[in-house]
């Protein structure tokens, strides 16, 4: 079935460092890829998303690129801020059902 | 901005008792959604709701229904809890297939 696979956490980074957080899926047709982050204490907020192959996502810094020949759509941000930390969640949705699929989840902690 | 409120934001119950819980959304989406949130599991779908009185299975619905006399609250049901149901419910609402928005959660723990 469809699935969504992350980078395992926790992820510990400095203050400005480059962040990446991987994230491949299996799909049988052409879903959007979504991230979703949640800050501690509070629902999930959509952070990017991309509708179709070698769309780029962007988003406060963020961004990500869906690409098709390696079922990947990886989460980048330049320079991350301790405001930054958060759970970062990979997601897939079919437009014909509207139910999202997500990975499970890689925690982000940075450290000033 | 659109504003999904849960009725709790921790919950202790006991095994076999019954259990509500509550989201209701203010945005008049026709979309509504159940997710249980496990460390290492990410969120999986329990139950979801295309319109009032509609229902279907999400990924695990085993243990739970649902209810949806109204078209902005969407009840998540524990008929007899079981400790293996401790967890953090997530619920959302979306218009269409745009984006789904999240409530902030209710964490069960079942004793």
């Amino acid at each position: 079935g469809d699935s969504v696979t992350q980078m395992e956490g926790p992820v510990t980074l400095s203050e400005e460092a480059f962040l990446t957080i991987n994230c491949t899926y299996t799909a049988t047709g052409y879903p959007s890829l979504f991230w979703y982050v949640q800050y501690p204490g509070e629902g999930l907020q959509l952070l990017l998303k991309a509708t179709k192959a070698d769309d780029k996502g962007s988003n406060k810094g963020f961004e990500a690129t869906y690409r098709k020949e390696t079922t990947s759509f990886h989460l980048e941000k330049g320079s991350v801020q301790v405001s930054d930390s958060a759970v970062y969640f990979c997601a897939l949705r079919y437009n014909q059902g509207g139910k999202l699929i997500f990975g499970q989840g890689t925690e982000l902690s940075v450290k000033p | 901005d659109v504003k999904v409120t849960q009725s709790s934001r921790y919950l202790v119950k006991r095994t076999g008792e019954k259990v509500f819980l509550e989201c209701v959304q203010d945005m008049d989406h026709e979309n509504m959604f159940w997710y249980r949130q496990d460390p290492g599991l990410g969120l999986r779908l329990i139950y979801f709701s295309y319109d009032v009185k509609m229902k279907e299975k999400g990924d695990i619905p085993e243990g739970y229904s649902v209810s949806r006399e109204k078209k902005e609250r969407f009840s998540l049901i524990l008929e007899s809890a079981s400790t293996n149901q401790t967890s953090m419910y997530l619920c959302a609402s979306s218009l269409g297939y745009d984006e789904q928005y999240f409530g902030p959660g209710t964490r069960l723990t079942v004793t």
